[in-house]
């Protein structure tokens, strides 16, 4: 069966660092692999998208990477802040299904300063 | 600029009680439409997705349906809820396909039944 799988333990870090988190995904051939935001008891904010053919991509303080041999998607965050605190969201197309997106559990992110 | 209305924001319902929730999108035209329910500390299930007027297509077998009347209006409702339908619903929009666009959320209402 299809999975996605995140650190569902939260991931607590010293502000200025860099917190990184891993999607894992099984049994997918995603076209496309998203990251999302989430405070709590907000709905998810896009962040990024990198697409099957791209190694890399990178937003302000953020980078991302997606290795399809790997089935893996890292998300960075560099010089964390407190404000980063947040859960973070991965998300997968399923390929030929229009643009319906499956997620994964999410990882919480605890910034301290 | 685009914007998403959900609510209410927050609905104690009792077991066996009907349910409409309402979603609408405002600033855009022809969007993909979801609905999602998030359980607490867990990812988003997608309940829902319409690609126009009167097309839904369920994605888990369940107690909700889905109505889309206007093209920026998507409602979820439900004849008589279960205590398993407490949750988080969320209703998000897109671009139309093939094009990878992300899903814009709206604010989530918070229901609770009893």
């Amino acid at each position: 069966s299809q999975k996605i799988e995140q650190n569902s333990e939260a991931l607590n870090i010293q502000e200025g660092k860099t917190a990184t988190l891993t999607c894992n995904y099984t049994n997918y051939s995603p076209a496309y692999l998203q990251w999302y935001r989430q405070d709590p008891g907000r709905g998810p904010v896009f962040l990024l998208l990198i697409r099957e053919n791209e190694k890399e991509k990178r937003k302000e303080r953020l980078k991302v990477t997606f290795d399809t041999t790997l089935k893996q998607s890292l998300f960075h965050i560099t010089a964390s802040q407190p404000a980063d605190s947040a859960t973070y969201l991965c998300a997968l197309d399923k390929k030929a299904a229009g643009n319906k997106l499956t997620f994964g559990g999410g990882t919480r992110v605890l910034v301290k300063p | 600029s685009q914007t998403i209305h959900q609510w209410p924001a927050t609905l104690v319902q009792p077991v066996g009680s009907p349910l409409s929730l309402e979603c609408t999108v405002e600033g855009t035209s022809n969007p993909n439409l979801y609905w999602y329910r998030q359980a607490a500390g867990r990812g988003l299930q997608l309940l829902f997705y319409s690609v126009g007027i009167g097309q839904i297509s369920s994605e888990v077998p369940q107690n909700l349906s889905a109505s889309r009347p206007q093209d920026r209006q998507f409602i979820l409702s439900s004849k008589k809820l279960l205590l398993s339908d407490s949750g988080f619903y969320l209703c998000a929009w897109s671009g139309l396909a093939p094009s990878y666009n992300e899903q814009f959320f709206g604010p989530g209402t918070r229901l609770t039944v009893l």
